[in-house]
């Protein structure tokens, strides 16, 4: 079945350290996103992709980073210097043409203590 | 974009129709309305979108008022499945990110 998968589910990490989500799909989509999420709020936009080897800060980049190697993954680092780095993060893919609306993953629970 | 206001939640009784309205007051001409829903803790799922028809498939119903400043999300038979954090986001085609707002909690009780 095609879908996106991100790993691990719960994540746990000492304040200081880098930490990397992962994200894949085998849906052939052009375009992945990375969302967080807070409780109680909606998404917000941290970085996104349109091809490989291209990606745009999305409204709150500040602390992150990103890579597009290949056309099915694009993991995230959340750096040290993201100063509240505990959410749920959300990675979501699309077709080129975005009418059709995204597939998002299953979300990664981080939680820095 | 433009933007969207949804009650911040409603309720329904299981079996009866659910009617989450949107209104997006700002829309321009090229922009559709998209529906996705978000079960407690995981990705949104995406529902429906239209542009000016009214829209139907095996999840949902979308009316969008003629001058398009407003649309309803209609689940005909709500079950306590459909208990979800609905989200009424309105973009431009290509090349136009998703903003998600705070969506509407809808509570299908029993």
């Amino acid at each position: 079945d095609g879908g996106i998968t991100q790993s691990p589910k719960y994540l746990f990490r000492k304040e200081g350290q880098n930490v990397t989500l992962s994200c894949e799909q085998n849906l052939n989509h052009d375009a992945m996103y990375w969302y967080r999420q807070d409780p109680g709020q909606g998404l917000r936009l941290i970085y996104y992709s349109q091809i490989v080897n291209d990606f745009q800060k999305g409204d709150i980049a500040e602390g992150y980073s990103v890579s597009r190697e290949k056309k099915e993954s694009f993991p995230l680092t959340v750096t040290s210097a993201q100063k509240n780095p505990t959410a749920f993060y959300l990675c979501a893919s699309s077709i080129g043409d975005i009418l059709y609306g995204y597939t998002f993953g299953s979300g990664t629970r981080l939680t820095v203590v | 974009d433009a933007k969207t206001t949804q009650p911040p939640s409603m309720d329904c009784a299981e079996g009866r129709a659910a009617n989450l309205p949107c209104n997006h007051s700002t829309i321009s001409g090229n922009e559709y309305v998209y529906w996705y829903r978000q079960i407690h803790s995981q990705g949104p799922q995406y529902i429906i979108h239209g542009l000016k028809n009214n829209e139907t498939n095996e999840m949902a119903s979308l009316i969008i008022t003629e001058d398009r400043k407003s649309s309803t999300l209609i689940l005909p038979h709500a079950t306590l499945r459909d208990t979800a954090v609905y989200y009424c986001i309105v973009r431009t085609g290509a090349n136009s990110k998703l903003t998600f707002g705070k969506g509407i909690t809808l509570s299908v009780r029993p």
